[in-house]
């Protein structure tokens, strides 16, 4: 079982529609992050959480360390969005898990 | 300011041989993290180092290995290729090593 689970894998999404992406992780956590990966590989992070909720820009990310949970949320979404979103999280002990991706790709 | 940059962007190596990656952190990012995406899965946890000292390591075998310099840019050697070792590397750089990370392009590394 991995220790960080991503669903759904991937995601088709219409210009403008709300979109979630949901992480469950299984390990204690110091840090959870959100990371967005374009074709070609570079990675670009979104968010760090620890707790409650951060906004930028058309992006939220939620987490609730209880239910070992963390969503990402979309508004208004657009093709530029298209790419790939990973969940990270970080233990105590320096230590990185990170789910397979979602794959989303939203068409105009 | 120019961000995390990685050496070489793409290689090719045949199996047995030994690799040297290279990262070079943001100005003042002292922590340097090491990843290996192979195609279709997420990224897996290499290293971590910060101020030199390594802080965290994967499940990798021994054939990888790293080292952070006193200008904490990094390298990332890796003995013996095998073919599975074919994938992107990702480094990325933090000020302490706990969040506020920054990813570099990647090196996409072959092994034929």
């Amino acid at each position: 079982k991995n220790e960080v689970e991503q669903s759904p894998q991937n995601l088709t999404a219409q210009e403008g529609e709300f979109i979630t992406i949901n992480c469950s992780y299984s390990v204690g956590i110091s840090a959870l992050h959100w990371l967005q990966q374009h074709p070609g590989g570079g990675i670009v992070s979104l968010f760090m959480l620890s707790s409650g909720k951060k906004k930028h820009g058309r992006l939220i990310a939620t987490i609730n360390i209880q239910e070992k949970h963390s969503s990402l949320h979309i508004t208004a979404s657009h093709p530029r969005d298209s790419a790939v979103y990973i969940c990270a999280v970080e233990t105590g002990g320096n230590q990185f898990y990170f789910g397979t991706g979602t794959s989303l790709t939203v068409i105009p | 300011d120019a961000g995390v940059t990685q050496s070489p962007t793409h290689l090719i190596k045949t199996r047995g041989q030994h690799v040297t990656l290279r990262c070079s952190p943001i100005s003042g990012h002292k922590s340097v993290s090491w990843y290996q995406q192979v195609l279709g899965q997420g990224p897996q946890f290499i290293f971590q180092y910060y101020e030199k000292e390594e802080r965290g390591r994967g499940n990798f075998p021994d054939r990888f290995s790293a080292r952070q310099f006193p200008n904490y840019s990094s390298e990332l050697n890796v003995n013996a290729l095998l073919l599975g070792d074919s994938a992107l590397y990702l480094c990325a750089s933090s000020r302490q090593g706990a969040g506020g990370y920054t990813f570099g392009s990647g090196t996409r590394l072959t092994v034929v």
